[in-house]
């Protein structure tokens, strides 16, 4: 068990740009949670699966943004035409769905993006 | 009004000290009570969480909650210089997507 890893690590773009994301969850996870950290706050939800299915989306989560996990294991977060108020930390999350392990929810490094 | 209020420090203490760091809530929908260490520039760990009122006792961390009050703490006995970070708070309604709320964090540091 290699715990929730997200890729890139940090990522820089200009304006307008679209990136993507990538969050491997733990391997039996079947919940992948999407945060978004700015500087001096917490994180706040953005969206969540249970395995291939995407359950709710915050209103934080506007049009430009899209969030994928296609065969139920890893995700992918995309934001298109980047604004500079998308800069943040992007964190990916993941827990079991049933039983008390469905409240542990355990992060990744996380994606910082900076929109220049 | 955020529905997780946490005072954001920073907090310094000498080592050895007894730390105690607070949270109050608003929302009666919420249950389960987390709490989140961060290191500069990582993703939050989870520490300890506790169901409903009462304590929860994990080597040198204390979690206490009182819903009556909608006040939540962590206390951190011997503190260690290794404690230096940023401490979340965190919640969980009963019902939903079990999706966390959190408090802004409180930064402490740990002087050897």
């Amino acid at each position: 068990d290699t715990g929730v890893s997200q890729n890139p690590r940090h990522k820089i773009t200009k304006r307008g740009q679209n990136v993507t994301f990538r969050c491997d969850p733990i391997s039996e996870h079947n919940r992948l949670y999407w945060y978004r950290q700015t500087l001096g706050q917490g994180p706040e939800f953005l969206t969540y699966f249970q395995n291939e299915a995407q359950l709710e989306k915050s209103r934080l989560l506007s049009d430009r943004f899209s969030a994928e996990r296609p065969k139920g294991s890893f995700s992918t977060l995309e934001i298109q035409r980047t604004e500079q108020g998308d800069s943040a930390m992007y964190l990916c999350a993941s827990s079991l769905a049933f039983g008390t392990g469905a409240y542990e929810q355990y992060f990744g490094p996380g994606t910082r993006l900076t929109v220049t | 009004q955020k529905e997780v209020e946490q005072d954001p420090g920073p907090l310094s203490v000498p080592e050895g000290a007894i730390v105690s760091l607070n949270c109050t809530y608003s929302n009666s929908a919420f249950q389960y009570f987390m709490w989140y260490r961060q290191y500069s520039r990582k993703g939050p760990e989870l520490l300890m969480y506790t169901y409903s009122s009462g304590n929860k006792e994990d080597g040198r961390f204390t979690a206490q909650v009182d819903k009556s009050s909608k006040y939540i703490s962590l206390f951190i006995r011997d503190s260690q210089p290794s404690d230096s970070a940023t401490y979340l708070c965190a919640m969980i309604r009963q019902t939903g997507a079990n999706n966390l709320f959190f408090g802004t964090g409180t930064r402490l540091t740990v002087i050897p």
